[in-house]
This record gives structure tokens, sequence and C-alpha cells, in this order.
């Protein structure tokens, strides 16, 4: 158990809706990031943020964002969705998000399915 | 920019044998982390092992070992004596100090299967 914890585990919706992905970092941990995994892209980096304050944007779509509140959880919010945004998404967590040699703990992400 | 490329899609091994999994890099970071995860059927993402770019030594943990040849860019994740739970995806990852430092770039992955 990495300690990060990610629900709900499965989400099942249709398209043009909203959905919001929720992620728990370890204790002591800063930092929250979010990943794609899907099967034609692989693992692609969305979004992270640190104590708060987003510090850096990957290929996060205009319909994705995200937010980290005082108490360090964080939430994901896809809306519009389409067929190909089916993937799972994965949190990471990690204490500060800045040395090269500090690794990631990750959830065990959320299943989106986009019917 | 980084790129983390894994030219395995697949690879098979029986129980106790030693298996080596490719990954090669291209950045032009000064300073610079690598990774290994491993992620199972059941989907989460577990690390496994980590060198940094000026470790002089090839970094181990229990039975992984990454071997590490900076002058070809290459960071090949050894798994030694395999166990039936060592079949799951593989996935080279790496960091670097000056572009985009605060996120891991992965690789497409390498399947494991080991086999009895």
């Amino acid at each position: 158990d990495s300690g990060v914890t990610q629900t709900p585990k499965h989400l099942i919706t249709a398209t043009g809706q909203r959905v919001t992905l929720r992620c728990s970092p370890r204790s002591g941990d800063l930092s929250v990031y979010w990943y794609q995994q899907s099967l034609d892209q692989g693992l692609q980096f969305l979004i992270q943020y640190y104590n708060g304050e987003e510090r850096a944007k990957g290929n996060i779509l205009e319909r994705f964002s995200a937010q980290q509140f005082p108490d360090l959880h964080s939430e994901l919010n896809l809306s519009s969705l389409e067929l190909g945004d089916s993937a799972l998404y994965f949190c990471a967590s990690s204490v500060a998000g800045a040395p090269t040699n500090e690794k990631l703990f990750f959830g065990s992400g959320t299943q989106l399915s986009v019917l | 920019a980084q790129k983390i490329t894994q030219t395995q899609p697949g690879m098979f091994v029986q129980e106790k044998e030693a298996v080596t999994l490719d990954c090669t890099y291209d950045t032009s970071d000064p300073s610079y982390g690598l990774f290994w995860y491993k992620q199972p059927s059941s989907g989460e993402m577990i690390f496994l092992i980590y060198q940094g770019s000026y470790d002089q030594q090839n970094a181990t943990e229990g039975r992984y070992s990454l071997n590490f040849q900076k002058a070809r860019k290459s960071a090949n994740l050894v798994i030694s004596a395999s166990q039936l739970g060592d079949s799951a995806m593989y996935f080279c990852a790496m960091r670097g100090l000056n572009t985009g430092f605060q996120k891991l770039v992965f690789g497409t992955g390498t399947r494991l299967l080991v086999s009895p």
C-alpha cells in the first residue's frame, strides 16, 4: 500500500458528462501529481500541485481542471467527457516535488469509462 | 525535451532465471534521475529502484539492480531469480533538473511474463 488513496476505483459515465476524481496524498506529502494512462498515449503527465498551488502543467485538456485543497487532498475535474477520455487516471504524491531523486508514490488509479 | 525508450514490448522468462529490461533515455539535463516502476494487473504503480545521474555505483534494491551506462544513456533493469509475482508491466521513467523536473516522463513499458 503506497499510502495514496484514490476514489472512486471505477467510474462509468456518458459522453458530455462531468466527473470528479479524488486523491488523498500520503501523510506528509505536499505535492500531488495527476497522470492519465491510456493504451494509445501511455502515461501522460497532466498537472502538479504543491501545497495548494499549481506548479507544473502537462498535457491537460482545457476541459480538465484540478485543485489542491488546504488539507492537501486533490480533485481532478473532467467535463464535457468524450469517448477518448476513457483511461486510467493516477494520482501520485511526493514530499516536495522538486529534487530529481524524489520518488513518486502512486495511488491505485481511477478507471474511467465513457460510454 | 526528455524521452524514454523501451524497445521490448514483451519479455518472457522462466522462474528463477534473471531477466534484463532495456531502457534508453534522451535528455540535455546535466542532472537527472532514473526510475523503474512495476504495474501489476491490479493497476497500481509500484516504485522499484532509483538511479541518480551522478551516482558512481549502480543502484540495487533486493532482487532489482539497475545497469546504468551514462555514456550510452541506458538504464536497464535487471531482475534476478525471477518469481511468478514479477509478471507485470515495467516502466522506465526519468526526471530532469532543468527541464520539467517536477514530473516524471515515462516510457511505453515492457510486459514481463514469468513462467513456471
